[in-house]
Order: C-alpha cells, then sequence, then structure tokens
C-alpha cells in the first residue's frame, strides 16, 4: 500500500534554533518527493521538490534530502522564525497512476520566543 | 510563478443550501485540476481529479452527486457542493497541473475555502 508516515507529528521549538523533520515512504515506483508548508487556514505552498537522482535541495532555510535507496526524506530548517510556525506535509508523486499524490499527515511546528 | 486563486475563501451556509466554490488558474492552462477535502489536524484526502472538457473522475467513497465538479475552461474549475449538511463542514482546497512550474513540481494548490453548514 502506498504510505507517507511523518515523524514527529508535532514539534515546538524556541525561535533561533534549528530543527529536523522525516519522512519515510513506500510510494512505487517512486517519481519525486516534495515538501510543503501549510499555514492554518491556507493551501499547501510547496518549498522543494526532489527526484530519484537528487540527495539534497535547498531553499532559503530549508534544506531537504532523500534516501531513494532507504526510501527517507528529512526536511531541515535552520535558524527557525516565528513565521516557520505550521504544517510541513510531505508528499510523493509515483509514476504512472494517473499523477496521484501520496500526502503524508504532516508536522505541526511551534516556533516560540 | 504558476498562481491559482481559489474564491471565496470562507462560507457559511444553511443545511440544505448549495455552495460553489471557484479555483482558476491565473497565468497558466491547466488541463487538469484537483479537488481535496481537509479534517483538522489531517491531511489533504483527494476527492476528483477535474479535466477540461470532460467528467471529472470521483475518488472511491466520494458522492459524484454530492460534488458537482465542472471544468469548462483551461482556467476555471468549479466545485459545488449540493444540500449541504453539517457533516460537509470542512476545508476544501483545490489544486491545478502546470507541467512547466519547475518548484512545484507541476502542481499548485489554491489557498483553501473554509465551508461551514449550520
Amino acid at each position: 500500500k502506498n504510505q507517507v508516515e511523518q515523524s514527529p507529528q508535532s514539534l515546538i521549538i524556541l525561535e533561533g534554533k534549528n530543527c529536523t523533520l522525516q519522512c519515510n515512504y513506500t510510494v512505487s515506483p517512486f517519481s519525486n518527493l516534495r515538501w510543503y508548508k501549510q499555514d492554518t487556514g491556507r493551501g499547501p505552498v510547496s518549498l522543494t521538490i526532489m527526484t530519484f537522482s537528487e540527495n539534497t535541495k535547498s531553499n532559503g532555510r530549508y534544506t531537504a534530502t532523500l534516501d531513494a535507496d532507504t526510501k527517507q526524506s528529512s526536511l531541515h530548517i535552520t535558524a527557525s522564525q516565528l513565521s516557520d510556525s505550521a504544517s510541513y506535509i510531505c508528499v510523493v508523486s509515483r509514476t504512472g497512476g494517473g499523477n496521484k499524490l501520496t500526502f503524508g499527515t504532516g508536522t505541526q511546528l511551534k516556533v516560540e520566543l | 510563478g504558476a498562481v491559482v486563486s481559489q474564491h471565496p475563501s470562507w462560507v457559511i451556509c444553511k443545511s440544505g443550501t448549495s455552495v460553489k466554490i471557484e479555483c482558476r488558474s491565473l497565468d497558466f492552462q491547466a488541463t487538469t485540476m484537483f479537488w481535496y477535502r481537509q479534517f483538522p489536524k489531517q491531511s489533504l484526502m483527494l476527492m476528483a481529479t477535474s479535466n477540461e472538457g470532460s467528467k471529472a473522475t470521483y475518488e472511491q467513497g466520494v458522492e459524484k452527486d454530492k460534488f458537482l465538479i465542472n471544468h469548462a475552461s483551461l482556467t476555471l474549475s468549479t466545485l459545488t457542493v449540493t444540500s449541504a449538511h453539517p457533516e460537509d463542514s470542512s476545508f476544501y482546497i483545490c489544486s491545478a497541473r502546470d507541467p512547466g512550474a519547475h518548484l512545484t513540481g507541476g502542481y499548485t494548490f489554491g489557498s483553501g475555502t473554509r465551508l461551514t453548514v449550520v
């Protein structure tokens, strides 16, 4: 069964600190993996997208890694800001299959002073 | 970059009435759009895939007669919740596919619509 699991479910960190979010997937055949940021009451906004051959990709303070062999990905946030408080969703796309995306349940991040 | 506009951002309606939600791709043509539903603290659940000029493909368990989808042009898809009931209260999000959008990998989401049925 195609699944995407994320951990932790929720996380609280102090402003300025770094954090790493995890994503494990069983989606096959793999096409690409995306990380989205979803603010409360808003639609998801893309942070990064990685294909099979990419191990890491950065977007400002966000750095995503991908290990296609172990089917794991991580999203590292450096120097966190209050505005980073949001849900971070890992989404995996499979080849063929009508372009359907498999969504993780997200990690709820709260950055506090 | 690719922008998807979703309207309204929130709506409150009486039980038994119908509500229409619009999803527009502003700077690209979207042959395929997707409609999702999201309950609090849960992930997005695909409801249906909307293809321009043809009937939508609904996911298992989604009532096509209750959630009417129309994709009459390459830039507009609409979702109509018919005879809404309180259990239909949820956050509805659309997504449009733009293969030319590099960062998004071809999928751009709207800002969502909060539907509350009273």
